[in-house]
């Protein structure tokens, strides 16, 4: 079965850093989904940015980009000139290849980002 | 994206009731998934929602306790039964509109303490 791996249940950045949060996973698949999300307070769940295994470019949104590196299972995500309104919990997700069936989602255990000034 | 709501947004219920909650999307949408998040936990897929059929179940979750319908391609419901205070969770719908990009997007979620 797939897993996914968040070894930083938190974190802490200052304003306007950067900050990355890692994510390694586990899969026999060669094709496969990788997402990043963020829960704030609020609890809606956010997609903040998706990855194709596929496609070596890393996926970049904006102050959000992923370092993607599919030999080590690992996909990290970092946030460039952290905002206040980034502190939240961010999961990292993966879902295997398209077959037709239900897109299982499988989460990480996530990373608590604090936001200082 | 997709516009989904949820109704309730928060409740409290006693143990031995039953909790049926809604998830409505502003269009049609492929799929439809319901997942618990337990207090300090991630996110633990339920079901897949399926139109006009019964619902397909993950390990460890049984259709007595969690029934779903999905009358149609917009709207499904997740019904809690028979409630304990271990069902107390933030129970979230999620769906994929499209089969290309296959992503999944999320309700605001209800937030259920059971006592």
């Amino acid at each position: 079965a797939q897993t996914v791996t968040q070894s930083q249940p938190e974190m802490s950045v200052q304003e306007a850093e950067t900050v990355t949060l890692s994510c390694t996973y586990d899969t026999s698949e060669s094709d496969y989904y990788l997402f990043w999300y963020k829960q704030p307070p609020s609890r809606q769940m956010i997609l903040v940015i998706r990855q194709e295994a596929y496609k070596q470019q890393n996926a970049t949104e904006n102050r959000f980009s992923v370092n993607f590196q599919k030999a080590a299972k690992s996909f990290s995500l970092k946030i460039s000139d952290s905002q206040l309104g980034d502190a939240a919990m961010y999961f990292c997700a993966y879902r295997g290849p398209n077959t037709g069936t239900a897109s299982k989602l499988t989460f990480g255990t996530g990373t608590r980002l604090q936001v200082t000034l | 994206s997709a516009v989904i709501s949820q109704k309730p947004s928060r409740d409290i219920c006693q143990r031995g009731t039953s909790l049926t909650i809604q998830c409505q999307v502003d269009s049609q949408v492929t799929m439809m998934f319901w997942y618990r998040q337990q207090p300090g936990q991630s996110l633990t897929l339920i079901a897949t929602a399926n139109q006009g059929s019964e619902a397909t179940y993950e390990s460890g979750f049984v259709i007595d306790k969690f029934p779903i319908s999905r009358p149609n391609l917009t709207f499904s419901t997740l019904t809690v039964s028979n409630m304990s205070p271990e069902d107390s969770s933030i129970y979230l719908c999620s769906v994929v509109r499209d089969r290309i990009t296959d992503t999944q997007y999320f309700g605001p979620g209800t937030r259920l303490t059971v006592l």
